[in-house]
């Protein structure tokens, strides 16, 4: 099975700093990753998927890079409604795997 | 409107069964794999299950391999998950999800004496 390493696990934060989220993947995956922002009470809502594509109707100001093992989420100007818990998964494999999650604080 | 809606959550025993459906509408649903994804109480998703176009390839999480059953009605549009022996840990918000990057809402299931 892939595994998904996401970090950090907790990021505190201010409106308006550039975020920068990782994930780490146990085996080349290729571009086969997304991310997806879940708030509580939430279902995931995907932001980024083939590791860079954006998600029709999610800001610009979230963007994702990399390829084979280490992929980024980048938040360029962190918003009020971004704080949130945020997931990469890889879909490389038919058994799916997510990361374990970063927690986006308000500083 | 694209989306999926689960059903069939509820408080069950443990050892006791349940069968979770998700309605599919406003995409080709038979164009899509689909999966079972759940969320315990304050963790993270974990991926269970997932099920090809034409359910020819079916895959299951180590942890419920054996014990649940996922399955698909592309007339109907539908999407099934069929729990047998559950335990206090299947304890979780159940979410469909499709290929096409569609989520459900949720059902949660309960597994408590």
């Amino acid at each position: 099975d892939i595994q998904m390493t996401q970090s950090p696990s907790t990021l505190s934060a201010s409106v308006g700093d550039r975020v920068t989220i990782t994930c780490r993947a146990s085996q080349s995956i290729s571009s086969w990753l997304a991310w997806y922002q879940q708030k509580p009470g939430k279902a995931p809502k995907v932001l980024i998927y083939d590791a860079s594509r954006l998600e029709s109707g999610v800001p610009s100001r979230f963007s994702g890079s990399g390829s084979g093992t280490e992929f980024t989420l980048t938040i360029s100007s962190l918003q009020p409604d971004d704080f949130a818990t945020y997931y990469c998964q890889q879909y490389y494999s038919y058994f799916l795997s997510f990361g374990g999650g970063t927690k986006v604080e308000i500083k | 409107e694209v989306q999926l809606v689960e059903s069939g959550g509820g408080l069950v025993q443990p050892g006791g069964s349940l069968r979770l459906s998700c309605a599919a509408s406003g995409f080709t649903f038979n164009n899509y794999s689909m999966n079972w994804v759940r969320q315990a109480p304050g963790k993270g998703l974990e991926w269970v299950s997932s099920i090809s176009r034409l359910s020819s390839y079916i895959y299951y999480a180590d942890s419920v391999k054996g014990r649940f059953t996922i399955s698909r009605d592309n007339a109907k549009n539908s999407l099934f998950l069929q729990m047998n022996s559950l335990r206090v840990e299947d304890t979780a918000v159940y979410y469909c999800a499709s290929e096409n990057r569609v989520w459900g809402q949720g059902t949660l299931v309960t597994v408590s004496s």
